[in-house]
Parts: C-alpha cells; structure tokens; sequence
C-alpha cells in the first residue's frame, strides 16, 4: 500500500537547486510528510519533515500543498554530496517509518 | 546530537552460525527502535518494532525466532541472525526515536545507524 509517488529519478547541475516532488493524495489529517535520504551503503539520514506549513532548515525546505495532498524538497545549491536517494515518507506521530522506492538523486558537475 | 551506532560494521559468517547486530543510542534514550534490512537495489523493509522491556513486535512475513530482538535499555537493541543461510545476506538497519525531546532531536523523529552488512557463506 504505496502511501507516496516519487519518479524514479532526477539530475540536478551542481550549484543548482534541485526540487525532488512527493505525491501523497491519500495522506490523512494526522500524517506527516517526512524525507530522509540515502547515500550508497549508508543509514539513511533525516533531512525534514512537516504538518501542513512549509519547513525550512540549514539542510533543504519542504514545501506542501494546501491541501496536502503533494509536496516538493528543494536543495537550495545541490552538491556532488547530495548524489543520493531521496525518501518521501507520511506517517502519524511516533509511528514507524516505512521506506518506498525513492527518488535517485544525480548531481552532475 | 542524535547519534546511533551499530555494531559491527561488516560480518561474514559461515552458514549455520549465529550473528549478533548491536544497536545503541548514543545522546539520547530510545524507548522504541526499529530494525530494518535492505537487499542490493531495494529500498528498506521493516522487519520488527523493538520496544524497551518488552517483546518485539515483527512484521507479517519475518520468522521471530530466526531474527531475535533484545531491547533491555534504553540505549541498545540487539538483533541476532540464528542459523544465518546465505540467503540472509543483506544490509542491516536500525533506527531509534528518542524518548522525550532533547534540543535538535526531535522526539518525533527516527535517528538510523550506519547498517551492518551481512554476508553469509
């Protein structure tokens, strides 16, 4: 039961902001959307996550629909480092996480 | 903040061994943890809820006595491969959520480990 839709995958310049969307048109009232990334052979990491206004952080800002049913996670100035895949994940509070296929994020110089 | 190790990093085993795959919470305490495995080009599939003080919760399709959760701290989640078979090879993933709210750990988040690869012979 695929709760989100992401593309299989995206190139980004370097220097670039890259904008990897979400789809999430069945999310509930009480579900946030969170994303995480995975560089190769590693855990994944939390990059951000929110309710319904957009979040910004020193790592990226997620912006969500009104009616919460997409969302977008922009990498202001994407680097070679943010070569990774992407995870858009909506879940209740304190619930677990489950991972979909993921966005593979490219960087090219 | 918001740290998670595992412990080891890497293990090849022989085939019919048993393997032990730490998890700790470094800066925080960790009421509940989660295991994770992921095949080559797959995405992460949840195995078990590891609760501490109690038994794990595992998810439809994962044999609970091939795959033995520990959770007795707050800091550390143990998950044992028993009679490991090739087929077990894999990466293996924790995550933790905090117990209560630390500055820049948001208690509602999952913290993940660096994984452990697994490889059976």
């Amino acid at each position: 039961d695929a709760k989100t839709t992401q593309p299989t995958s995206m190139d980004c310049a370097e220097g670039r902001a890259a904008n990897l969307p979400c789809n999430h048109s069945t999310i509930s009232g009480n579900e946030y959307v969170y994303w995480y990334r995975q560089i190769h052979s590693q855990g994944p990491q939390y990059i951000i996550h929110g309710l319904k206004n957009n979040e910004t952080n020193e790592m990226a800002s997620l912006i969500i629909t009104e009616d919460r049913k997409s969302s977008t996670l922009i990498l202001p100035h994407a680097t070679l480092r943010d070569t990774a895949v992407y995870y858009c994940i909506v879940r209740p509070n304190n619930n677990d996480m489950r991972f979909g296929a993921g966005t593979r994020l490219t960087v090219k110089p | 903040g918001a740290v998670v190790s595992q412990h080891p990093s890497w293990v090849i085993c022989k085939s019919g061994t048993s393997v032990k795959i730490e998890c700790r919470s470094l800066d925080f305490q960790a009421t509940t943890m989660f295991w994770y495995r992921q095949f080559p080009k797959q995405s992460l599939m949840l195995m078990a809820t590891s609760n501490e003080g109690s038994k794990a919760t595992y998810e439809q399709g994962v044999e609970k006595d091939k795959f033995l959760i520990n959770h007795a701290s707050l800091t550390l989640s143990t998950l044992t491969v028993t009679s490991a078979h090739p087929e077990d090879s894999s990466f293996y993933i924790c995550s933790a959520s905090p117990s209560f709210g630390f500055q820049r750990i948001r208690q509602e988040t999952q913290y993940f480990g660096p994984g452990t690869r697994l490889l059976v012979l």
